[in-house]
């Protein structure tokens, strides 16, 4: 399982931009990379999830290098309500189990 | 996007007494699902990986005569705190997947947290 480093919390004010990145470095061929949200008493939500390049949807970007030994979690105009904890998981798809590292405590201030 | 329903929300429970938590997948069907554990300020920790119509393959240092896991049909699982105690108060979530053996998009319930007296 390829093991990820995040950083343990991020500070952002509302409207601006947030990115996370996340290092992977022993990222496989078969792995790809998912993000998930996290509020409190809550279970996590899946954000987004992408294998290279650059994935976008209707929350959030994602930006993988060609090496893929990392990736960026992309927020833009962070809201109040963005205040979570957003976890990096490299999941590899021939079914092996998730395991979730520490996550970024990100807090979104007035 | 699909649903996983997770029961109770919250229970309290005395010292001694079993559990039950259950873990639906309400508009798909899974295989496997997987039952972790966090508690305060920490990040999910996997207990269990349950998979339907055999035994739970469950990680190392989770007792699994202590946690119960049954995954009877391919829309639930159910674990269950034996003989709970104080120690044994967390948050505790349950998740699946749609696609059968291939975990990179998984689906949450909304977590049980235990409280024991």
């Amino acid at each position: 399982l390829a093991k990820t480093t995040q950083p343990i919390s991020m500070d952002s004010y509302e409207g601006q931009e947030v990115n996370i990145t996340c290092s992977h470095n022993n990222i496989a061929t078969n792995d790809y990379i998912t993000w998930y949200q996290q509020f409190p008493s809550q279970g996590p939500r899946f954000i987004i999830q992408g294998y290279k390049t650059k994935v976008t949807n209707e929350v959030a970007s994602l930006f993988i290098p060609a090496d893929r030994k990392s990736s960026t979690l992309s927020l833009p105009r962070v809201s109040l309500s963005d205040t979570a904890v957003y976890y990096c998981l490299v999941v590899n798809t021939g079914g092996f189990k998730t395991i979730f590292g520490a996550g970024t405590r990100l807090f979104v201030k007035a | 996007g699909a649903v996983v329903s997770q029961h109770p929300s919250r229970v309290i429970c005395k010292s001694g007494t079993s559990v039950k938590i259950e873990c639906r997948s309400l508009d798909f069907q899974a295989t496997t699902m997987f039952w972790y554990r966090q508690f305060p300020k920490q990040s999910l920790m996997l207990m269990a990986t349950s998979n339907e119509g055999s035994k739970a393959t469950y990680e190392q240092g989770v007792e699994k005569d202590k946690f119960l896991i049954n995954h009877a049909s391919l829309t639930l699982s159910t674990l269950t705190v034996t003989s709970a105690h104080p120690e044994d108060s967390s948050f505790y979530i349950c998740s699946a997947s749609e696609n059968r053996g291939s975990y990179e998009k998984l689906f949450f319930g909304s977590g049980t947290q235990l409280s024991v007296l």
